[in-house]
């Protein structure tokens, strides 16, 4: 089975706060994503990565950066973290374009006070 | 970027019951995937189904591209389906790009 963890479940962060938050896929993955979800909003993609040290905007790139120096490692930055930036982060892994699935991991609700 | 709508948007059952959810989308699509999210926030890919029927389970899935709409139908359902049900797909331009509909929120009740 596909195994896509994330750093963690929960996080509290202080405005301004530089914040990490990394995930892991174990099924030597192309494709990484990086997604939030809002209620009211459903998820919407904030990066995605189909190489190492590859990287396209998504939808709502604004705020944040991501990094993928290995294969099986996607990590999501927040410069400065904002109230705004407060929600469920969802990360992704799958392989190839055509036929593919997308394998979440279990999700980091962040909190930024 | 393209449009995915899902109805209905909440649905109580009886444990046993069958249902159908339905997504429809608006212009031609690819990589058209179902997921459930379970109450603690998972993700699961219930589906990969661009067109076609394909069955695992209780659970099945159809795609009529031509038309634009997906059904997913849960039959026999139990109290573990209790979920919210998202349709996700990639439009011809952006292939990496998943867009998600809202969710159809599916309480079983026991």
């Amino acid at each position: 089975d596909v195994k896509v963890t994330q750093s963690s479940r929960y996080l509290v962060k202080r405005t301004g706060e530089k914040v990490f938050l990394e995930c892991v896929q174990d099924m030597d993955h192309e494709n990484m994503f990086w997604y939030r979800q809002d209620p009211g909003l459903g998820l919407r993609l904030i990066y995605f990565s189909y190489d190492v040290k590859m990287k396209e905007k998504g939808d709502i790139p604004e705020g944040y950066s991501v990094s993928r120096e290995k294969k099986e490692r996607f990590s999501l930055i927040l410069e400065s973290a904002s109230t705004n930036q407060t929600s469920m982060y969802l990360c992704a892994s799958s392989q190839g374009t055509s036929g593919r699935r997308e394998y979440f991991g279990p999700g980091t609700r962040l909190t930024v006070l | 970027g393209i449009q995915v709508e899902q109805s209905p948007p909440d649905l109580i059952l009886q444990e046993g019951a069958n249902s159908t959810l339905r997504c429809n989308f608006s212009d031609s699509v690819n990589n058209l995937q179902w997921f459930h999210q379970n109450p603690w926030g998972q993700l699961i890919n219930l589906f990969y189904i661009p067109s076609g029927t394909k069955q695992n389970g209780r659970l099945s899935a159809t795609t009529v591209a031509t038309e634009r709409y997906s059904l997913l139908y849960i039959s026999s359902s139990q109290t573990t389906d209790s979920g919210v049900y998202f349709c996700a797909l990639s439009d011809g331009r952006r292939a990496n790009n998943l867009f998600f509909g809202t969710g159809t929120r599916l309480t079983v009740i026991p």
